[in-house]
């Protein structure tokens, strides 16, 4: 496997709660992603980086943040998590906009 | 319209057989093109990809591109139980941009 890890691997949290969700990676990889896979909508765009403190929405960027202050580390913020938040969320890299690698993902349930 | 259309699926074939998933994709300026394996409850890992029209074969698995009619296609000979996963299509509109829209995928069966 690329060198991508996810901390956590599972969360249970409750609905309006904050949480945090972590990607690193040692490949030096340019571009960081988060996408989440929802049963029936395949992998869907969070947010994504080309470049430290340089980040851009994806195509449901409600209700997250995100935030790059090193090459290595891409950070997912729910403010304040939602049931329909619940999902499995992916991170991936890549080191020039192309292929992807992913890491082994996360998976958050919100009650 | 879903920028990135698979067969509705599940597809199932029996060993030996040919798989054929099928992608189609809207928009004409896309650049580049990927085939994602997915193991139940695993990450999507990359298997294929292209950037020309025609084909390109890497072992069993072969990757077709059909710029004008906005099609993509992957092809898996011999097929073995070790081949069922949910595969993904994705294309990039620029290659460089760094964005791949991604389809809901396909489940492929391969049943000994």
């Amino acid at each position: 496997d690329a060198g991508i890890t996810q901390s956590p691997r599972h969360k249970v949290t409750e609905t309006g709660t904050p949480v945090t969700l972590r990607c690193h990676q040692t490949e030096n990889h340019r571009y960081m992603y988060w996408y989440r896979q929802d049963p029936g909508h395949g992998l869907r765009l969070i947010h994504y980086s080309y470049g430290v403190k340089d980040t851009d929405k994806g195509e449901v960027s409600d209700g997250y943040s995100v935030s790059r202050s090193k090459t290595e580390d891409f950070l997912l913020t729910l403010e304040s998590a939602t049931s329909s938040q619940t999902s499995v969320y992916f991170c991936a890299i890549s080191e020039g906009g192309d292929e992807q690698f992913f890491g082994p993902g996360t998976r958050l349930t919100v009650l | 319209q879903k920028e990135v259309e698979q067969n509705s699926g599940p597809l199932s074939v029996p060993e030996g057989a040919i798989a054929s998933l099928n992608c189609t994709y809207s928009d004409r300026g896309s650049q580049s093109f990927f085939w994602y394996r997915q193991y139940s409850g695993k990450s999507p890992e990359l298997i294929m990809f292209i950037y020309s029209n025609g084909d390109k074969e890497d072992g069993r698995f072969t990757a077709q591109l059909n710029k004008a009619s906005q099609y993509v296609s992957l092809l898996i000979r011999d097929s073995q139980p070790s081949d069922s996963a949910t595969y993904l299509c994705a294309v990039n509109v620029n290659t460089n941009a760094g964005k791949s829209t991604f389809g809901d995928g396909t489940t492929l069966t391969v049943k000994p």
